[in-house]
């Protein structure tokens, strides 16, 4: 089963609005990552925050992790057309040791121009 | 898609067919791993090696089979023993298989079953 679960499934706002997608995870970790995917491409790493982090920027990406709640968000403020994609969190099991991540089923993201 | 090749872009394949998909890396990156991505889903793992001559498998490896002779290639082989493999397929690689490592994506290979 999946580990990671994102919410919304999917979301469509105006271009230059933040959006605010979510991942809800079932088990310790001991980092979540956000990559994105354009539609039929691979994916791209986009960041990283480990267990003992509780926020982390990059550029227009915010993400924050609540380890009590189990859940991550990303955050991308003042959207692009660019920014269209689905984003998936993706998660290590800290019981299972190191070899493996396991990915969310994503959230769609379209930004209406 | 950053130093990793997947060969051929779109793949068809009659029933009853092996066929095998290539992942290159130049990255020198120790580990590398195959993902099968349905429609509208996550991915999920198949196999994943984290060293040449060694492999693991995934959540799914039944129907398929890999090697690793070589640090740069991860060739999949979907056998026909797999019923449904019609999807969407990716090959990543990492520096090593540990939870710090970010994954790198090749640009995936869509295989239709006729």
């Amino acid at each position: 089963s999946q580990q990671g679960e994102e919410d919304p499934q999917a979301l469509s706002i105006q271009e230059g609005e933040n959006a605010t997608m979510n991942c809800s995870y079932k088990t310790s970790i001991n980092n979540l990552q956000w990559y994105r995917q354009n539609s039929g491409r691979g994916l791209v790493h986009l960041i990283l925050i480990r267990s003992n982090e509780r926020e982390k920027h990059s550029g227009r990406l915010r993400v924050t992790l609540d380890t009590s709640k189990k859940s991550s968000s990303l955050l991308i403020t003042a959207s692009r057309a660019a920014d269209t994609a689905s984003y998936f969190c993706a998660t290590d099991n800290s019981n299972f040791g190191n070899e493996k991540l396991t990915f969310g089923t994503g959230t769609r993201l379209t930004i209406i121009p | 898609d950053g130093g990793i090749t997947q060969s051929p872009k779109y793949l068809f394949r009659k029933e009853g067919q092996n066929v095998t998909l290539s992942c290159e890396q130049n990255l020198n990156h120790d580990a590398m791993y195959w993902y099968r991505q349905d429609p509208g889903q996550g991915l999920r793992l198949i196999y994943y090696s984290q060293i040449v001559n060694d492999f693991q498998k995934g959540d799914i490896a039944e129907g398929y089979s890999v090697s690793r002779e070589k640090k740069e290639s991860f060739p999949l082989t979907v056998t026909s023993a797999q019923k449904n493999p019609t999807a969407f397929y990716l090959c990543a690689s990492s520096r090593r298989t540990a939870h710090t490592d970010t994954q790198y994506f090749g640009p995936g290979t869509r295989l239709t079953v006729l």
